[in-house]
């Protein structure tokens, strides 16, 4: 079965610091890769995705996110964080065929203290 | 820019009553999704619809769960007998494109007494 495991619940920085949030998934065929964010009181935003290409993509608000293929990884980076970034980050996979549907990781906390 | 909208933002419902949540996807998206979120746990696929019809359903939904599209706009989730375990956010997405991202709104918070 397919599966996205999101390596830390809860991340604090303080601002200006760098992040990277892990993410690695299982399934053996084809996927799209996502980030969300959620910040507090808000919708799922869409931050980033890779469809192909360029293994380094980048999103809004200063995040990329690197797909490793070998490693099955998708993590999301930021050299420097603000308090602003504050939010849940979710990691989501999107097989290409079979089954459209999202399947998603646990989820980060982001705190960032000013 | 289009957002995909959900009311009511949050519902208060008796163990055992019938719930619907309302979902309006955006105007051109052919796609729609709904995905449960417990607190505290994974955000969780429960069903995609396309050309009037579910398309996939995951094991959570069950009978008791039903989806529509009523008219050319609104997207609906019933639950017929709702269970104490059926507290959730609920969100609604819509995509027009099966392998684009999937737009997202604000959700319902779900609460079952």
């Amino acid at each position: 079965a397919q599966s996205v495991s999101q390596h830390n619940h809860h991340v604090i920085l303080s601002e200006a610091a760098s992040l990277e949030l892990g993410c690695n998934y299982s399934y053996g065929g084809t996927v799209n890769l996502f980030w969300y964010v959620q910040y507090p009181g808000q919708h799922l935003q869409l931050l980033l995705k890779y469809f192909s290409g360029d293994p380094l993509v980048k999103g809004i608000k200063g995040f990329e996110a690197e797909f490793i293929k070998s490693k099955f990884s998708f993590n999301l980076r930021k050299p420097s964080v603000q308090w602003s970034d504050t939010a849940e980050y979710f990691c989501a996979v999107l097989p290409i065929q079979g089954a459209q549907k999202l399947v998603f990781g646990q989820g980060t906390r982001l705190t960032i203290n000013p | 820019e289009p957002e995909v909208t959900q009311t009511p933002s949050h519902q208060v419902t008796q163990m055992g009553q019938e719930v619907i949540l309302r979902c309006v996807p955006i105007s051109n998206h052919l796609y729609f999704y709904w995905y449960r979120q417990i607190l505290g746990q994974k955000v969780e696929f429960l069903v995609s619809f396309y050309n009037n019809e579910i398309s996939e359903k995951s094991e959570i939904f069950d009978d008791q769960f039903s989806v529509e599209r009523p008219d050319g706009s609104n997207f609906t989730l019933k639950i017929r007998s709702t269970k104490l375990e059926d507290s959730a956010m609920y969100f609604c997405a819509s995509t027009d494109n099966s392998n684009q991202p999937q737009h997202f709104g604000d959700g319902t918070r779900l609460s079952i007494l």
